[in-house]
């Protein structure tokens, strides 16, 4: 199993430019969550969803959007981006009410 | 709602001493809690859970105790490596939703 993969590791934009952050998991697992990391603030959940089909708003969802329209895959999309999104983004996913499986994270810098 | 406070870091020690890092919680029902580890440059990994009051975590020489009581899961070890530096963070599930602390940095040094 190659569990949670992200792609890119690395990704530098302009502001106002758009992309999706790629996520995929292979352990069949129903949740999958998107947070990003910042230096004194933790992990901040993004987005979630609980299913195919199923997203749901986490904590700060605000300038990104998400989508679910398999298991295994739930990209994150930043539609016009901001200095603030510079981040470390993180993908993860568990069945409940289990563990959290982690990706290797995506670094963001937004100039 | 619910939320994890953390021992803020960061904390340096020399190899072999004992190291406690504390862990609080809030919470409006029954979480389990979990201690992740993150080495430099990677994602997140499970260091060790509980799931009910008075459960104890353990791996890799690392112990926590889920104290109801006290509503903490303070991570603990007796005699920490060099390979033991990284970022810590203490967290708590309930249903779909799951908070992190702010994470606490541990450098230790020969």
């Amino acid at each position: 199993n190659a569990g949670v993969t992200q792609t890119p590791k690395f990704q530098v934009l302009k502001t106002g430019q758009s992309m999706t952050l790629q996520c995929a998991q292979d352990m069949n697992h129903e949740y999958m969550s998107w947070y990003r990391q910042d230096p004194g603030m933790g992990l901040r959940l993004i987005h979630y969803s609980v299913g195919a089909g199923i997203t749901d708003q986490g904590e700060v969802p605000n300038g990104y959007n998400v989508s679910r329209s398999t298991t295994e895959d739930f990209p994150l999309r930043l539609l016009s981006a901001a200095p603030s999104q510079t981040s470390v983004y993180f993908c993860a996913s568990r069945n409940r009410p289990s563990e959290q499986f982690f990706g290797p994270g995506t670094r963001l810098t937004v100039l | 709602g619910d939320s994890v406070t953390q021992m803020e870091g960061p904390v340096t020690l020399s190899e072999e001493a004992c190291l406690t890092i504390n862990c609080t919680y809030t919470a409006t029902g029954y979480p389990s809690l979990f201690w992740y580890v993150q080495y430099p440059g990677e994602g997140l990994q499970l260091l060790l859970k509980a799931t009910k009051a008075d459960d104890k975590g353990s791996n890799k020489g690392f112990e926590a105790t889920y104290r109801k009581e006290t509503t903490s899961f303070h991570l603990e070890k007796g005699s920490v490596q060099v390979s033991d530096s990284a970022v810590y963070f203490c967290a708590l599930s309930i249903g779909n939703d799951m908070r992190f602390g702010a994470g606490t940095r541990l450098t230790v040094k020969p």
